[in-house]
């Protein structure tokens, strides 16, 4: 069956302490690999899309990384505003159904 | 932001109840998804659609039903409600080549 996992399930870091977020999967065929920021009571907010083994991306002091089985998401110098939780999804097919994972909910403190 | 809203934002309704859920766009998108998030299940997918009357079922349809009768919306009914069906509901659209998808602010459905 296929799978995403993400790790570690809760962070807590200190602003400016850099850290990264595991995606891990088990799809065969994968056709894209997606990040999502969600705040509290809010809908996921689309970050990145990687679509092939070694691609990179940035956004301000996030940076998302991609292998054959698995994604980063590096946070770097992270501020309070940086909690959330982030979510991995990898999309196997070619009408765009997603498969998520659980979250990973990062927690910034001053 | 894709231009989603979701109607109702909260609903408490009763066992057995129908309930409708409507998610509207503005963009003219063709795919159109309905996901429910519940703690230590993440999003999955309920039912899609990739055009008016064209809609197909994902990994947790059993219960739920769903509609496009317009381009620019998407509705998805519970038949009779069940505990079972407490969620928050998100709807989302595809855009681009890769289909990525962008998410609405989500219904938050409780069923007493």
């Amino acid at each position: 069956e296929d799978q995403v996992t993400q790790s570690p399930e809760a962070l807590r870091l200190q602003e400016g302490e850099s850290s990264s977020l595991n995606c891990s999967y088990t799809v065969s065929g994968l056709r894209g690999l997606f990040w999502y920021r969600q705040d509290p009571g809010k809908g996921p907010e689309f970050l990145f899309t990687l679509y092939s083994a070694g691609e990179e991306k940035e956004k301000e002091r996030l940076k998302a990384t991609l292998t054959k089985k698995e994604s980063f998401l590096h946070i770097t110098a992270p501020k309070p505003e940086d909690s959330a939780t982030y979510l991995c999804a990898v999309q196997f097919t070619s009408w765009g159904k997603l498969q998520f994972g659980a979250g990973t909910q990062v927690v910034v403190t001053p | 932001d894709a231009g989603i809203t979701q109607s109702p934002r909260h609903k408490v309704t009763e066992t057995g109840t129908p309930v409708t859920l409507r998610c509207h766009q503005t963009e003219n998108h063709r795919y159109m998804y309905w996901y429910r998030q519940d703690p230590g299940h993440g999003l999955r997918l309920i039912h899609y659609s990739y055009g008016v009357k064209d809609t197909d079922k994902g990994e947790v349809s059993d219960g739920y039903s769903v509609s496009r009768s317009k381009t620019e919306d998407f509705l998805l009914t519970l038949e009779s409600a069940t505990s079972s069906q407490t969620s928050v509901y998100f709807c989302a659209i595809a855009t681009g080549a890769l289909y990525e998808q962008y998410f609405g602010p989500g219904t938050r459905l409780t069923v007493t």
